[in-house]
């Protein structure tokens, strides 16, 4: 089956402890992308990745680092994670033409205590 | 500030009854996506308009792209309650993607 799986899907951690949250695909996408969800706000995008070794930011990347050393995963690091990173995180990926639609994880919970 | 405007924010109607969701923005894209998610889980697409002016029905959703690539609509004839949830439209430029605050639509029996 066709998808994008995020881990752990609910996380709760402490102020300034280094985590990483992971994302893999089975579709042989190039793109790939993270996003975080807050009521009111919607789906704001943190960093995007349009192959391997190449990354950029998004529209809110500050506190985020990411990486892609191959293609099929996509982590998201939070070095030292602040209360303002609780979020609903959700990881997606698309193929080569920008006008197919985005296949999306199911979403990682993350509570910063 | 959103890139894109959804409205209404919130939408609450008796099944049978139709529906119209808006998005807005002031800004050209190559491609308006509309999202449909439930509570828990991800957001998963209904459908992608490309050119402008283009009109995409699956069955009782009915989508629009406006003539400047700038909005969308979404109508939904007859909703029923499994129409239900969080509806997002996403204007797609480059490799970005940027999505609207979202539209909860409930459809009560």
């Amino acid at each position: 089956e066709a998808q994008v799986t995020q881990n752990p899907r609910y996380l709760i951690t402490v102020t300034g402890k280094k985590l990483t949250v992971t994302c893999s695909q089975n579709m042989n996408h190039e793109y790939m992308s993270w996003y975080r969800q807050d009521p009111g706000l919607g789906l704001r995008q943190i960093y995007y990745s349009m192959n391997v070794e190449v990354t950029d930011k998004g529209d809110v990347p500050e506190g985020y680092k990411v990486s892609r050393k191959e293609k099929r995963n996509f982590p998201l690091i939070l070095e030292s994670p602040s209360p303002n990173q609780t979020s609903l995180y959700f990881c997606a990926s698309r193929g080569d033409e920008g006008r197919y639609g985005y296949t999306f994880g199911s979403g990682t919970r993350l509570t910063v205590v | 500030t959103q890139l894109l405007e959804q409205s209404p924010q919130f939408l609450s109607i008796q099944e049978g009854e139709n529906l119209t969701v808006y998005c807005n923005s002031s800004s050209v894209f190559s491609s308006l996506q509309w999202y449909r998610q439930e509570p828990g889980e991800g957001p998963v697409l209904l459908v992608t308009v490309v050119t402008g002016g283009e009109v995409k029905k699956l069955k009782r959703l009915t989508f629009q792209f406006g003539d400047a690539r700038k909005d969308s609509s979404l109508h939904i004839t007859a909703a029923q309650p499994g129409d239900t949830g969080l509806y997002l439209c996403a204007g797609a430029r480059d490799y970005k993607l940027s999505f609207g605050a979202g539209t909860t639509v409930t459809v009560r029996a």
